[in-house]
């Protein structure tokens, strides 16, 4: 399994990025998928969940809004497209598979998103 | 969706055992046997998955690594401790939101 997240980077207060995830190594298309973050000096936080047919989607209290999840199966990806960006997302992002209902089986290597003026 | 609460900071020998609790209320660890553990050796690195299904341990991760649940407090035990376990460790868990929360994250520290 392997996720390579990308499109992180300097952005200032009320930007947007758009993070990209390909996915390789296990059937894409059969699975949910995660983005996790992680502020410097604190701990992980879950921010978004889609289903493997984009059927239902789910975003945290702190996202919901300004972010907005998708995803391609026949690119093996999926996005994280962020809006409004705040000081207070910057952070390093992870994309991560849903392994069942515990949560996240496998982790990308994050991808650091900076909002700063 | 309120973190689950984790002790900020372990401590243990080498060969010695620790402990690492997680509490969360009915909606979380205590409504559902979904609760799961991750090793964080650095920050801003990939977690890895230790623990699934409150007590289940993927492939691959020792038998040193155990987990259980009471109520609504899971936990973590790590016996014969080595010094490569010496990481972050954050519990998470489903809820009755459909969603997922984690903990605010232990730091184990071998001495």
């Amino acid at each position: 399994v392997q996720l390579v997240e990308s499109g992180g980077g300097l952005v200032q207060p009320g930007g947007s990025l758009r993070l990209s995830c390909v996915a390789s190594g296990f059937n894409f298309n059969s699975y949910s998928m995660n983005w996790v973050r992680q502020a410097p000096g604190k701990g992980l936080e879950w921010l978004s969940y889609i289903t493997s047919t984009s059927s239902t989607i789910y975003y945290a209290d702190s996202v919901r809004g300004r972010f907005t999840v998708s995803r391609d199966n026949a690119k093996n990806s999926v996005w994280l497209q962020m809006n409004s960006l705040r000081d207070e997302d910057t952070a390093v992002y992870y994309c991560a598979k849903v392994g069942g209902p515990y949560g996240v089986d496998y982790w990308g290597q994050g991808t650091q998103v900076t909002v700063s003026s | 969706q309120s973190a689950l609460t984790q002790p900020a900071s372990v401590s243990g020998s080498p060969g010695q055992s620790i402990t690492i609790s997680c509490s969360g209320t009915s909606s979380d660890v205590g409504g559902y046997n979904y609760v799961s553990w991750y090793q964080q050796h650095h920050p801003g690195k990939a977690p890895r998955l230790m623990i699934y299904d409150v007590s289940n341990r993927p492939s691959g991760v020792s038998n040193r690594f155990s987990g259980s649940k009471s109520g609504n407090t899971a936990s973590l035990t790590i016996s014969g401790l080595q010094a490569e376990d010496e990481a972050d460790y954050y519990c998470s868990s489903y809820t009755s939101s459909s969603v997922w929360v984690f903990g605010g994250g232990t730091k184990l520290t071998v001495l």
